[in-house]
């Protein structure tokens, strides 16, 4: 399977800490997404970051891109109880049309 | 307001039936795609449009069909020949092909009886 991979499976923390995801792909792609979905829910676009690029930020997201290693990191500063969702990471394969989604994180973020 | 949406929300189907849920979007896309999700799993492609009057098979496309005769359209027919129907179906669209940014419908439950 070409899916990719987010570690941890679920995350719990505190109101106010940091909160980190990661990503790992398996062959060369030409961008990485990173979308996070609400139970229940559709999903919603969060940022894109081209194979080109190292590093990108939105807000308090920062999404970083190792495309040595095969893998991003999404970071959410200053977490807050409305991040509690899911996040899930697609990868655009070179020479591929489809969107390839990952299982997702689970983070909780308590009040 | 742009977007696009799914109906219905919740469906109940039963066994041996065919279903069809609906998917529109007036973002003027021509790519659209639909994706299974079942509990606590990522989203498998099950059919993608590139444009219309024309689709291909995503990974797990067996007892499912779909059409594209409108480019705001993208209906997904559930089959009987789907063993295991029961799971959350989301419709997406893009611009163009992969690797753009996609916008989701709000996803239709669909439950066997």
């Amino acid at each position: 399977s070409q899916q990719g991979e987010e570690d941890p499976q679920a995350l719990s923390i505190q109101e106010g800490e940091n909160a980190t995801m990661n990503c790992s792909y398996k062959t060369s792609i030409n961008n990485l997404q990173w979308y996070r979905q609400n139970s229940g829910r559709g999903l919603v676009h969060l940022i894109l970051i081209r194979s080109n690029e190292r590093e990108k930020h939105s807000g308090r997201l920062r999404v970083t891109l190792d495309t040595s290693k095969k893998s991003s990191s999404l970071l959410i500063t200053a977490s807050r109880a409305a991040d509690t969702a899911s996040y899930f990471c697609a990868t655009d394969y070179t020479g591929g049309f489809k969107t390839i989604f990952g299982a997702g994180t689970r983070l909780f973020v308590k009040a | 307001d742009g977007g696009i949406t799914q109906s219905p929300k919740y469906l109940f189907r039963k066994e041996g039936q065919n279903v069809t849920l609906s998917c529109e979007q007036n973002l003027n896309h021509d790519a659209m795609y639909w994706y299974r999700q079942d509990p606590g799993q990522g989203l498998r492609l099950i059919y993608y449009s590139q444009i219309v009057n024309d689709f291909q098979k995503g990974d797990i496309a067996e007892g499912y069909s779909v059409s594209r005769e409108k480019k705001e359209s993208f209906p997904l027919t559930v089959t009987s020949a789907q063993k295991n129907p029961t799971a959350f179906y989301l419709c997406a669209s893009s611009i163009t092909g992969g690797g753009t940014e996609a916008f989701f419908g709000q996803g239709t439950r669909l439950t066997v009886v």
